[in-house]
């Protein structure tokens, strides 16, 4: 199997504070993760592309400061969204990718609420 | 990623089989035609793919177009379970690229 984790599941969190998601390949090893943004009724949106001891490379209007995004193992990568606000609260799902081409695995989201 | 077209919403009634089409006009040879579905509060999940020929999996069948201009994805017998957002996209096999989500066409079962 190819099973992707995230941790926590769903977290809430005060307007202000930095909040850190992690997401792992529990039995293979993920060179590239990807993290998506979905908003309620909508598609998911592509956030960044996080390869392993490199930096990530983000999507066109993602904030790279706000959304740090760490790829330090092979099976780990972890998104901290600092000083959350509102706007914020959102369903984030990463992906990894196992290893031909087309084997990629999502991850089974984290809900953010911020308050 | 070459862009594809599907309809927002489709309703089936359990246990017949649901046919969902998905248009890309614009589709180049080296496009293979994914699909995923994303079942409520959960992440996507493979569903199946192909490039020329019909595929047949444990979870649905994946019709093609002869000009590959348009394929349907078919579950066989629906049930309460495949109320999801099925999701059609293209992926250039030459690319070992991300996966963009469109639209995607939401599923509702009916009992």
């Amino acid at each position: 199997g190819a099973v992707v984790s995230q941790h926590p599941s769903w977290v809430i969190c005060k307007s202000g504070t930095s909040v850190k998601i992690e997401c792992r390949s529990l039995d293979f090893q993920a060179t590239t993760m990807f993290w998506y943004r979905q908003f309620p009724k909508q598609s998911l949106m592509l956030m960044a592309t996080s390869n392993e001891g490199s930096k990530a490379t983000y999507e066109q209007g993602v904030e790279k400061d706000k959304f740090l995004i760490n790829h330090a193992s092979l099976t780990l990568s972890t998104l901290t969204v600092t000083s959350a606000h509102p706007e914020d609260s959102s369903f984030y799902i990463c992906s990894a990718k196992k290893g031909g081409p087309y084997e990629q695995y999502f991850g089974p989201g984290t809900r953010l609420t911020v308050t | 990623d070459a862009k594809t077209t599907q309809p927002n919403s489709m309703e089936s009634n359990e246990e017949e089989p649901v046919h969902l089409p998905c248009n890309h006009s614009t589709i180049s040879g080296t496009d293979y035609i994914h699909w995923y579905r994303q079942l409520p509060s959960q992440g996507p999940e493979y569903v199946i793919h192909g490039l020329t020929s019909n595929v047949n999996n444990r979870m649905a069948s994946l019709a093609i177009a002869e000009d590959r201009k348009s394929s349907t994805l078919i579950l066989h017998r629906a049930t309460l379970r495949d109320a999801a957002v099925y999701y059609c996209i293209l992926r250039d096999m030459n690319r070992d690229d991300k996966i963009i989500f469109g639209k995607g066409t939401r599923l509702h079962i009916l009992p």
